[in-house]
Formats: structure tokens, C-alpha cells, sequence
């Protein structure tokens, strides 16, 4: 049973333009929130992440938006670049023994030159 | 600092052969993860570990076992492949942290195959 749902599977922005990913999730329970940054070949990254005590949490052109009513949350690129080309994934944790994170099943994001 | 390394990168199985996946990581963190990817399905948890001679069972458990005997070390073992073990596995750790939370360190993957 997945109880983080993202979407959307994949997405093709131009060159500047914003791209949107979201997240929902069942498990009231979570506090913690990250998403993944993951490249061709490689291992997944930490990019940004967020608890539920705010509602946005920025780090350059990487925005978290969270709405704990809603269960969902959702990253935004802003100005895309081709080298943010990558499978992006949300996640979501709880407290308690090592803090096991529950991943969405990825976006694969193109951005166009 | 190395990271998070695994060994191999690659591998090809026969159904029914037996191997063991080596994770290695030079940061001291006390937890360390075995997930799965496979396509269209994210990452799912196999076993994790809090501390060293300490195993539990993740998401998907069946058909995998772990040890980790060393702080540093976490493998996972295939006894009896099958072909629904095809997938690409990737080793985590995460320093244990006050109030929880914390980053996962991911290391390259190991792309295997069984046939």
C-alpha cells in the first residue's frame, strides 16, 4: 500500500520555466518531509526538506510547499535548467526507530534547452 | 570520505544462486538501509539497521537477509534467487539524530539481474 502518492510520472518544462511536483500522503503521523534529487546512474540525493510546523521552505530555486490540511505538499523549480534533469522523488518519515522513510514513485523531469 | 560505497555494481544471477551485497560507509552513522528500486515504483525499504549487530524488516523482507556485524558494514543476502529480485538495490546511512529527521546518504547502486 503506498502511502505516498506523487505525480505527476513525468514532466517536460522549457528552459526557465517552473516545474511543479506533487506529493500526498495518508499517514498523519509523518513529520518529516525531503525530497530526492537522483541522476542517471547514480544514488538519490537529499535536495530539500520540510516539517509541517511551516508552510514553505525555499533554498535557492528549490521551494517546498506544504499544506498539512490538505496532506500534501509539493517542490517548484523555478527558472528550470537542463541540468535539473533528473527523477525527483518525495518522501515522507515519522519518528521512531530510524526514522524509515516512505519514498513516491518518482518524477522524471526533462528540461528542455 | 568515501560515503556510502556497495559492491558490486553490476551483477547477473542464475535462478536459485546464492550472493551477498556489501555496503560500506566511513561517516560513523549508526543507521544504515537496504532499499529497492524498480521502475515506476520509488524506493522501498528492504531491512534497516539502528546500530551495529541490530537488524529489522523494512517494506518488502521476504527472500533477503541482513547482518551487520560492523558498524560500518551492512550486506544483503540473496539466498535463492529469483527473477522478481531483479532490480537496482541501493545502501543508505543516516547519523542518528536528536528529535529524529535526518539526511539519508545514498550510495551508487548495485544493478543486478537474475535470469
Amino acid at each position: 500500500q503506498q502511502q505516498v502518492k506523487q505525480s505527476p510520472q513525468s514532466l517536460i518544462v522549457q528552459k526557465g520555466g517552473i516545474s511543479i511536483i506533487n506529493c500526498a500522503y495518508e499517514n498523519t503521523a509523518f513529520d518529516y518531509f525531503p525530497w530526492y534529487q537522483q541522476f542517471p546512474g547514480k544514488g538519490p540525493a537529499l535536495l530539500i526538506a520540510i516539517r509541517p510546523d511551516v508552510s514553505e521552505k525555499k533554498e535557492g530555486r528549490f521551494t517546498i510547499s506544504f499544506n498539512k490540511s490538505a496532506k500534501q505538499f509539493s517542490l517548484h523549480i523555478m527558472d528550470s535548467q537542463p541540468g535539473d534533469s533528473a527523477t525527483y522523488f518525495c518522501a515522507a518519515s515519522m519518528g521512531g526507530s530510524a526514522r524509515q522513510l516512505t519514498f513516491g514513485s518518482g518524477t522524471q523531469l526533462t528540461v528542455l534547452p | 570520505n568515501a560515503g556510502v560505497t556497495q559492491t558490486p555494481k553490476f551483477r547477473v544471477l542464475k535462478t536459485g544462486q546464492s550472493m551477498t551485497l556489501l555496503c560500506a560507509q566511513d561517516m560513523n552513522h549508526e543507521y544504515m538501509y537496504w532499499y529497492r528500486q524498480d521502475p515506476g515504483m520509488g524506493l522501498r525499504l528492504i531491512h534497516y539497521s539502528v546500530g551495529e549487530g541490530t537488524t529489522a524488516k523494512g517494506e518488502v523482507p521476504d527472500g533477503y537477509n541482513v547482518s551487520r556485524l560492523k558498524k560500518q558494514n551492512f550486506l544483503l543476502g540473496l539466498e535463492s534467487a529469483a527473477p522478481s529480485q531483479t532490480s537496482v538495490y541501493f545502501c543508505a546511512s543516516s547519523p542518528m539524530g536528536a528529535g529524529g529527521g535526518g539526511e539519508q546518504f545514498f550510495g551508487p547502486g548495485t544493478r543486478l539481474t537474475v535470469l
